[in-house]
């Protein structure tokens, strides 16, 4: 989905280095969402953001951090705190859920995380 | 909160037969099930959703049901073709849940020439 933007493609992380995954939609949606895939596995959340300056952990939110700063930006921070991190990380936008019908998520290209 | 089980994790079929995956959800709650199909390396992408007002859905060779009672859903894919070949995800939310999806585990659907 060309709204949303992810970067960089690949990253590279040392041993005791915070990394920042970037995540930039132009859809104007309220909603965005941080997952972590791992190889043949599903789609884990990390934490969501319903709305500027404010957002929630998801289910494996330890060794991360977020912002939402801006209403179409929501990076991701990987901390030293992270023991494994290497995996393939997707941020998703939608419109948000408020009191109405829930609607489909958009995904970004993924930023792929490696350990040196 | 929300479980959403999948099966079969790996699918393979003959090009021209039909796939069947299905998944099972816990909260009754919960009334929007999109499905996802991602390629390798790539982005999840929607390609059909059925709310719980909603018993079926069509998509050409694409189709949805759904079974409030039994709590699954399934998407079925007819005339297979080896660009069908993918990891496919189910998901389901609840109107007004902040966090909106719950994904299934995927299915690794093989489409043999």
């Amino acid at each position: 989905d060309g709204g949303i933007t992810q970067s960089p493609k690949y990253l590279f992380r040392k041993e005791g280095q915070n990394v920042t995954l970037s995540c930039e939609q132009n859809l104007n949606h309220d909603a965005m969402y941080w997952y972590r895939q791992d190889p043949g596995q599903g789609l884990r959340l990390i934490y969501y953001s319903q709305i500027v300056n404010d957002f929630q952990k998801g289910d494996i939110a330890e060794g991360y951090s977020v912002s939402r700063e801006k209403k179409e930006s929501f990076p991701l921070t990987v901390t030293s705190a992270q023991k494994n991190p290497t995996a393939f990380y997707l941020c998703a936008s939608s419109v948000g859920s408020g009191t109405g019908p829930n609607q489909p998520q958009h995904f970004g290209d993924g930023t792929r995380l490696s350990i040196l | 909160g929300e479980n959403v089980e999948q099966h079969p994790s790996t699918l393979s079929v003959q090009e021209g037969d039909s796939a069947v995956i299905k998944c099972t959800y816990s909260d009754s709650a919960s009334n929007y099930f999109p499905w996802y199909k991602q390629e390798l390396g790539k982005r999840p992408q929607l390609i059909i959703d059925i709310r719980s007002n909603v018993g079926e859905k069509k998509d050409q060779r694409i189709a949805v049901t759904l079974n409030k009672t039994a709590k699954h859903f399934s998407l079925h894919i007819t005339e297979t073709q080896p660009e069908d070949s993918a990891v496919y995800f189910c998901a389901a939310s609840i109107s007004g849940s902040a966090r909106q999806l719950t994904f299934g585990s995927g299915t690794q659907l093989t489409v043999l020439p």
